[in-house]
């Protein structure tokens, strides 16, 4: 079965800093990846993903995260933190079984940058 | 254009009650998700169509949740009787397709459930 483990429950960084949010997978065939931000009393929005192509994915709001296949990782960075990214972070995976798709999550990080 | 709609937002019941969800996603996708989160937890599906049909019905706890899209647009979810374990947040995702290369999932705000 398809799966995302997010290792970290909280991360805490400093504004302007560089901020990484972890994600593992495990899946058979080739991974979809997702990443999704959620604020308080909010959906989820959707980051970025990635599905093929080059390992650094490029998303919104600054994001980017990178895609290691010997490491089964898909971690997620910014280069410099700002207090409004303080939010609950959810990687998460395709499943494709029986033909039709649906996302697997993580249990979610919560990252709090502090001013 | 306008995003998945949810309500209500929120709903607080008592054990044992039924209670009744409504989501419209966005106009002209064909698949339709349901997702518990649980307070801690990550989103789990509970059921997912494609236009009027169930494809995926899995995980949910049938005897006491149904769902229906009945002319492959909005959506109901319902639970009946309500537990105390049902208390999350029930959020209502969309898909133009069945593939999510080009598109990925679309997610309301969700309807948070307290039972008491």
């Amino acid at each position: 079965a398809q799966s995302v483990a997010q290792p970290e429950d909280q991360v805490n960084v400093a504004e302007g800093n560089p901020l990484t949010v972890k994600c593992t997978y495990s899946v058979s065939g080739n991974p979809y990846l997702f990443w999704y931000v959620q604020y308080p009393n909010r959906g989820l929005q959707f980051l970025l993903k990635y599905i093929t192509g080059d390992n650094l994915v490029k998303g919104s709001y600054g994001f980017e995260a990178e895609f290691n296949k010997s490491q089964t990782s898909f971690h997620l960075k910014k280069p410099s933190a700002l207090v409004s990214d303080s939010a609950l972070y959810f990687c998460a995976v395709r499943d494709g079984t029986g033909g039709y798709n649906k996302l697997i999550f993580g249990a979610g990080t919560r990252l709090a940058v502090h001013p | 254009e306008a995003g998945v709609a949810q309500s209500p937002r929120y709903k607080i019941i008592e054990k044992r009650q039924s209670v009744a969800f409504w989501c419209n996603p966005i106009s002209g996708h064909a698949t339709l998700y349901w997702y518990q989160q649980i307070l801690g937890q990550g989103p789990k599906l509970l059921i997912q169509f494609q236009n009027n049909g169930v494809v995926d019905d899995s995980q949910l706890p049938k005897d006491r949740f149904s769902a229906e899209r009945l002319k492959g647009v909005d959506s109901t979810l319902k639970i009946q009787p309500a537990k105390l374990e049902d208390s999350a947040v029930y959020l209502c995702a969309s898909n133009p397709s069945r593939d999510f290369y080009n598109s990925p999932l679309h997610f309301g705000n969700g309807t948070r459930l307290t039972v008491t």
